[in-house]
């Protein structure tokens, strides 16, 4: 299995603020296809987690454009241009590139 | 817009069988693949599994033993079965399907149900 970590469980952040986590696949999840097959998850209490970002870089539809993510191979990273409150939470790495699919442990932003 | 909705009881007794449910409304069942996600509290997401009305699924390595999952296009429903549940089986369970990538990067989410195995 591909193991996800993001090491950093908690980001203190203030609102204004831009803010970064990162995430680490166990092997590269570059596609023959150009395509990082990793995805980007914001789960706020109570709820299910919302997709941000698909296949490494695309903003899902309806995303606010301060969030971006950028990485290949192994190494990913989800920014964030200026926080929000509406941004505070728990955000989730989960590749796509082979099943059985891994999430990360989780970076909650505080 | 795709809507979900997970049901299913809320306590299950070690080692029967927990059985859900995840209805779609603003769709068909018969586009997407329809995948089941599980958080247990506190702890982290982990992929169930998928299955398309077609009859093509996978589930994972660990759970594939005991996960069934079906597709009702009578009812345009899919559901989750998991045998011989234990404690480890509690979980908030999530129905999940996307429209982008097949089986994955899940734009739609049901809320959720949680399921407790507890005697």
């Amino acid at each position: 299995d591909i193991v996800m970590t993001q090491s950093s469980l908690y980001l203190a952040v203030t609102p204004g603020e831009p803010a970064s986590i990162s995430c680490k696949s166990s092997q590269s999840l570059l596609h023959s296809n150009g395509y990082n097959y990793v995805d980007w998850f914001l789960q706020r209490p109570g709820q299910p987690p919302q997709l941000l970002i698909y296949l490494g870089s695309h903003r899902a539809s309806g995303v606010p454009d301060r969030f971006s993510g950028s990485g290949s191979g192994t190494d990913f990273t989800l920014k964030i241009s200026s926080v929000e409150s509406e941004d505070f939470g728990v955000y989730f790495c989960m590749q796509i590139l082979q099943t059985p699919l891994t999430f990360g442990g989780g970076t909650k932003v505080e | 817009q795709v809507q979900l909705q997970e049901s299913g009881p809320g306590l299950v007794k070690p080692s029967e069988t927990l059985s859900l449910t995840c209805s779609v409304s603003g769709g068909s069942v018969r586009t997407f693949y329809w995948s089941w996600i599980r958080q247990p509290p506190g702890k982290d997401l982990e992929w169930i599994g998928y299955i398309h009305y077609s009859g093509s699924t996978d589930s994972s390595p660990s759970l594939k033993s005991r996960v069934n999952m079906l597709v009702d296009t009578s009812k345009n429903q899919v559901s989750l079965r998991l045998s011989s549940v234990t404690a480890a089986d509690t979980a908030m369970y999530y129905c999940a399907t996307s429209a982008i990538v097949p089986a994955a990067s899940f734009d739609y989410w049901g809320r959720g149900t949680l399921v407790s195995v507890s005697s």
